[in-house]
């Protein structure tokens, strides 16, 4: 079965600061999918990318897929308070969203 | 457009006893999910409806765990009886195509 591995498991950042969050999985990926999640709260969808070398923005968050890699990232320019929370990564290795396989999340903290 | 809802938000029972966990998906999206999330990881797919029907409940414990999905619109999952390590986040969504909407769960503490 797929298996997605996120990094860091844990990051702390000063407001202001850029950060990357990357997620590895065990096998072909052919969608890739980022949410967001408070704490003890649902998951917030952000992007999804299904292309290799697909990049793509909302806002201060940008995501990519490195298809070769199997890998994805997740950058956020200029961290907010507001961008705390924890990062899942989610993957399919066919086709549709049927077989969604997440990873163990990133917990975000930015300090103001 | 009002989101995937659930209910209850919050759930404190002891062990042995019955619970259910119920799920209202967006108007419109015949695939939803029930997907269960441990302290410190991702969710996990126990169960997956395309409309009534169930299309994925390998990963459903169903000695002890149900689902139904009556007339292909809203969903209860229920845990007969509930155990310690039933104590967890049961969160719904629903979906058109590829992308997930999910609710804001139940968590489930079991004493």
């Amino acid at each position: 079965s797929q298996e997605l591995e996120q990094s860091p498991q844990s990051l702390i950042v000063q407001e202001g600061k850029n950060l990357t969050i990357n997620c590895t999985s065990s096998k072909t990926l052919y969608g890739l999918y980022w949410y967001k999640q408070k704490y003890g709260e649902g998951l917030i969808f952000l992007m999804m990318l299904q292309k290799g070398g697909e990049e793509k923005s909302h806002e201060k968050i940008t995501a990519k897929l490195d298809e070769k890699k199997q890998q994805s990232s997740l950058h956020i320019t200029a961290s907010q308070p507001s961008h705390a929370g924890i990062y899942l990564c989610g993957a399919t290795n066919q086709g549709g969203s049927e077989k969604l396989v997440f990873g163990k999340g990133t917990k975000l903290t930015v300090n103001p | 457009e009002a989101g995937v809802v659930q209910s209850p938000r919050y759930k404190i029972i002891e062990k042995k006893q019955p619970v259910a966990f119920w799920c209202n998906p967006i108007s419109g999206h015949n695939t939803l999910y029930w997907y269960r999330q441990n302290l410190g990881q991702g969710p996990e797919l126990l169960i997956r409806y395309e409309n009534e029907e169930a299309v994925d409940d390998s990963q459903l414990p169903k000695d002890r765990f149900s689902a139904e999905r009556l007339k292909g619109v809203d969903s209860t999952l229920k845990i007969q009886p509930a155990e310690l390590g039933d104590s967890a986040v049961y969160l719904c969504a629903s979906s058109l195509r590829e992308k997930l909407f999910f609710g804001s769960g139940t968590q489930l503490s079991v004493l």
